[in-house]
C-alpha cells in the first residue's frame, strides 16, 4: 500500500529565505505526483504536477523535483514571502486512473 | 484555472436534518471525488466517481451517500446530520486520465 510523508511538518522562516519541502512515497512505481497548497479553511490550490516521465517542473518561484527510484519529490520555494504562508501537501498517484494518495501535509509560516 | 463549484460554503445545520452538498464542475472531467477533512488534519477520501452513473466509496467509511446523474455534477448527501459530521468536505475533479487534480473552495459544515 502506498504511503506518503512529508517532512518537517511545519516550518518558520523570515522573509527572502529559501526553502525545500519534502515529500516521501514508499512505492517508487508511481503515475504521477502533484503539489498543491492550503490556505486555512479553504480548498486545495494546484501548484505544480509531475509526470513519471519527468524529473521536474517549474512555475514562478516554485521548483519541484522528482526522484521516484529514491520515493522522493521536493519542493524548492525561492525569496520566500509572507503570502506562501499555507499548508503544502503533495499527492501521488499510483497509477493509471487509480486515486491520489496524499501526504499529511508541511504547515509554512513566512514571517515578515 | 480550476471551475470547480462547491456550494454552500459553510452550513450550521440542527441534528436530524437531512442536507446536500452541492459539486458542480465544468471543465467535462470525468472524475469527481469527495474528501473530508478535520481542522489540521489529514484529508480523506470518502467517494469517488468514474463517469455518469459511477460511484465508489472511498478509504474511509462515510455515512453520507452520492450520485452521478450528469457529469457536471457530484452531490453529496446526509439523510441524518449528526455533530459527528461536522467536517470540511472537499470536492475535486480530474480527467479520464487521471492528470491535475482540481479541487473546490470546500464547504464547512456544521451539526449542532
Amino acid at each position: 500500500k502506498q504511503e506518503v510523508t512529508q517532512i518537517p511538518a511545519a516550518l518558520s522562516v523570515p522573509e527572502g529565505e529559501n526553502l525545500v519541502l519534502n515529500c516521501s512515497f514508499t512505492d517508487s512505481a508511481i503515475y504521477n505526483l502533484q503539489w498543491f497548497r492550503q490556505d486555512p479553511g479553504k480548498g486545495l490550490t494546484s501548484l505544480l504536477l509531475i509526470q513519471s516521465s519527468q524529473r521536474e517542473q517549474t512555475s514562478g518561484r516554485l521548483n519541484a523535483s522528482l526522484d521516484k527510484s529514491s520515493g522522493r519529490s521536493t519542493l524548492y520555494i525561492a525569496a520566500s514571502q509572507p503570502g506562501d504562508s499555507a499548508t503544502y501537501l503533495c499527492a501521488v498517484q499510483v497509477g493509471y486512473g487509480q486515486n491520489f494518495v496524499f501526504g499529511p501535509g508541511t504547515r509554512l509560516s513566512v514571517l515578515p | 484555472e480550476a471551475d470547480i463549484y462547491q456550494t454552500p460554503r459553510y452550513l450550521v445545520i440542527g441534528t436530524g436534518k437531512k442536507i446536500t452538498l452541492e459539486c458542480s464542475q465544468t471543465m467535462g472531467h470525468d472524475k469527481m471525488y469527495w474528501y473530508q477533512q478535520d481542522p489540521g488534519m489529514e484529508l480523506h477520501l470518502i467517494h469517488y466517481s468514474y463517469g455518469v452513473n459511477s460511484t465508489e466509496k472511498g478509504d474511509l467509511s462515510s455515512e453520507s451517500t452520492v450520485s452521478r446523474i450528469r457529469t457536471e455534477h457530484f452531490p453529496l448527501t446526509l439523510e441524518s446530520a449528526r455533530p459527528s459530521h461536522t467536517s470540511q468536505y472537499l470536492c475535486a475533479s480530474s480527467d479520464r486520465w487521471n492528470t491535475e487534480a482540481f479541487f473546490g473552495q470546500g464547504t464547512r459544515l456544521t451539526v449542532v
